[in-house]
C-alpha cells in the first residue's frame, strides 16, 4: 500500500492561514471519514490535532480544523504563529489491508 | 493524564534481536488497543503493527516489512506493551513509538488511528 501523498513543504507569513492537502483513494481517505492529523516538532513526539476527520480533541486551538472532499483530506491552520512550524502528517485506515497509511509530511515553514 | 514511556532502543547488528518496552500510565491499559509505529531517521511516519485488548481477542496485525518478524504483546498486569524484534535489518534503524488508539466501527469492521504517542526510544540496526 503506498503512502497518502502530501505536499513536502508549505510556508506562511504569521497572521496568515495555509491549507495542507492529503490524497488517497476510495480505499482510504475516500472511503470513510477516519483521517486523522498530527503535529510534530523537531526532536518531538507526533501530537494528534485533529480526528475523524474534522474533530478536534480537548485542548487543540481552534485555528486547527480539518475537512475532506472526495479522495482527499485538508488541513486548515489560521492565524499562522511562529510555534506552528513544524512536520504535519495525515493518517488514514485502510480498511482493505487493515493498516494504518501516513501521508509523507509536510514542513510548515511560518516566514 | 495519559503518558507512554518506550525504552529498550538500542544499537544491534544486522540479523540480531531487541525487545522494546512502552509502560503506560493515565488510563485504563487492559481495555485499550495499542499500536508501535517508526520513524527512519530524516523520514516520515510508518505504522508497524497493533494489538487488541484481550476483551477483544488480544490478536495482532502487522504491517507487510516486519510480518513475521515482529510481535507485538502486551501485560496487562503490568501496563506494558512489547515490541519483540528478531531477524533485524538496516531499513529497520527508526525511532519506535508507542501509541494508544481510538476505535470506532465502520460497517462492521472497527477501525483505529493513533491518538496519544511516547516520546519513542531510537533502534540502530547497523554492523
Amino acid at each position: 500500500q503506498s503512502a497518502l501523498t502530501q505536499p513536502a513543504s508549505v510556508s506562511g507569513s504569521p497572521g496568515q492561514s495555509i491549507t495542507i492537502s492529503c490524497t488517497g483513494t476510495s480505499s482510504d481517505v475516500g472511503g470513510h471519514n477516519y483521517v486523522s492529523w498530527y503535529q510534530q516538532h523537531p526532536g518531538k513526539a507526533p501530537k494528534l490535532l485533529i480526528y475523524d476527520v474534522s474533530y478536534r480533541p480537548s485542548g487543540v486551538s481552534d485555528r486547527f480544523s480539518g475537512s475532506k472532499s472526495g479522495n482527499t483530506a485538508s488541513l486548515s491552520i489560521s492565524g499562522l504563529l511562529a510555534e506552528d512550524e513544524a512536520d504535519y502528517y495525515c493518517g488514514s485506515y485502510t480498511v482493505a489491508f487493515t493498516v494504518v497509511l501516513f501521508g509523507g509530511g509536510t514542513k510548515l515553514t511560518v516566514l | 493524564e495519559v503518558q507512554l514511556a518506550e525504552s529498550g532502543g538500542d544499537l544491534v547488528k544486522p540479523g540480531g534481536s531487541l525487545r522494546l518496552s512502552c509502560a503506560a500510565s493515565g488510563f485504563i491499559f487492559r481495555n485499550d488497543w495499542l499500536s508501535w509505529v517508526r520513524q527512519a531517521p530524516g523520514k516520515g511516519l510508518e505504522w508497524v503493527g497493533r494489538i487488541r485488548s484481550y476483551t477483544d481477542g488480544g490478536s495482532t496485525d502487522y504491517a507487510a516489512p516486519v510480518k513475521g518478524r515482529f510481535t507485538i504483546s502486551r501485560d496487562d498486569s503490568k501496563d506494558t506493551l512489547y515490541l519483540q524484534m528478531n531477524s533485524l535489518k538496516t531499513e529497520d534503524t527508526a525511532v519506535y513509538y508507542c501509541t494508544t488508539l481510538r476505535t470506532d466501527v465502520f460497517r462492521g469492521v472497527i477501525i483505529t488511528l493513533p491518538d496519544y504517542w511516547g516520546q519513542g526510544t531510537l533502534v540502530t540496526v547497523s554492523s
